[in-house]
């Protein structure tokens, strides 16, 4: 069973430009939420999708924006990149709701902002 | 606002030895809690969790304790092998029913062989 796929593993951008991630989830995995990993804040909550509504979304600026699509994957896209927007972004699938069952992480996308 | 903190950001421990990780909230409406183990150049893995009502969670090697008054929960690894060598993030799942996971900053586990 082929686990979830990041797209590209590493990106840089300059200030101003934008940028689109890719998540495929695992097969059959309707949810799919993405995290900004950054030194000393841990991991925090962007944005969850499923069936291609956004559930929840967690404190970001607008610029951060994703979508999902009928297959299940799902792309976030950064506009206006910014130098505090490097950060490892990592996506998270699950059936449906967690609560104390697991949530499956792709590696990560790097991406830096010069 | 860090709703989940981890106040240590490393931790060695000689293999064989017991691991105790620790971590703390301030959201009491949390009602599950789990630890995730990363990896470098990988994307987390799921531990072990536990639910707010119960106290203890046990899977072999490691078990997951809950003190909700202190609203303080801590993993403990016996014993602690070199494996176990990574970072160790503390998660609480938030509103009932959602998805978006609070995560401390983790814990840098070193286990020495």
């Amino acid at each position: 069973k082929a686990g979830v796929t990041q797209t590209p593993r590493y990106l840089i951008k300059t200030r101003g430009q934008q940028v689109t991630l890719s998540c495929s989830p695992i097969s059959g995995h309707r949810s799919v939420s993405w995290y900004q990993q950054t030194p000393g804040q841990g991991l925090q909550f962007l944005f969850e999708y499923f069936s291609e509504t956004q559930r929840n979304k967690g404190n970001f600026p607008g610029r951060f924006s994703g979508r999902q699509f009928s297959n299940s994957r799902s792309e976030m896209n950064v506009s206006t990149l910014e130098l505090g927007d490097s950060a490892l972004y990592l996506c998270a699938s699950s059936h449906n709701r967690i609560r104390g069952g697991e949530a499956f992480f792709g590696q990560g996308t790097r991406l830096t902002v010069v | 606002d860090q709703q989940v903190k981890q106040n240590s950001p490393s931790l060695s421990v000689q293999e064989g030895r017991i691991s105790i990780l620790n971590c703390d909230y301030t959201n009491s409406m949390f009602d599950y809690f789990l630890w995730y183990k990363k990896y470098p150049a990988e994307g987390p893995t799921f531990l072990i969790s536990i639910s707010s009502i119960k106290d203890k969670n046990e899977d072999g090697r490691f078990t997951v304790f809950l003190n909700k008054s202190a609203k303080h929960l801590s993993l403990h690894i016996v014993p602690s092998q070199p494996g176990d060598s990574a970072v160790y993030f503390c998660a609480a799942n938030g509103e009932t029913g959602a998805n978006n996971l609070f995560f401390g900053t983790g814990t840098r586990l070193t286990v020495i062989p």
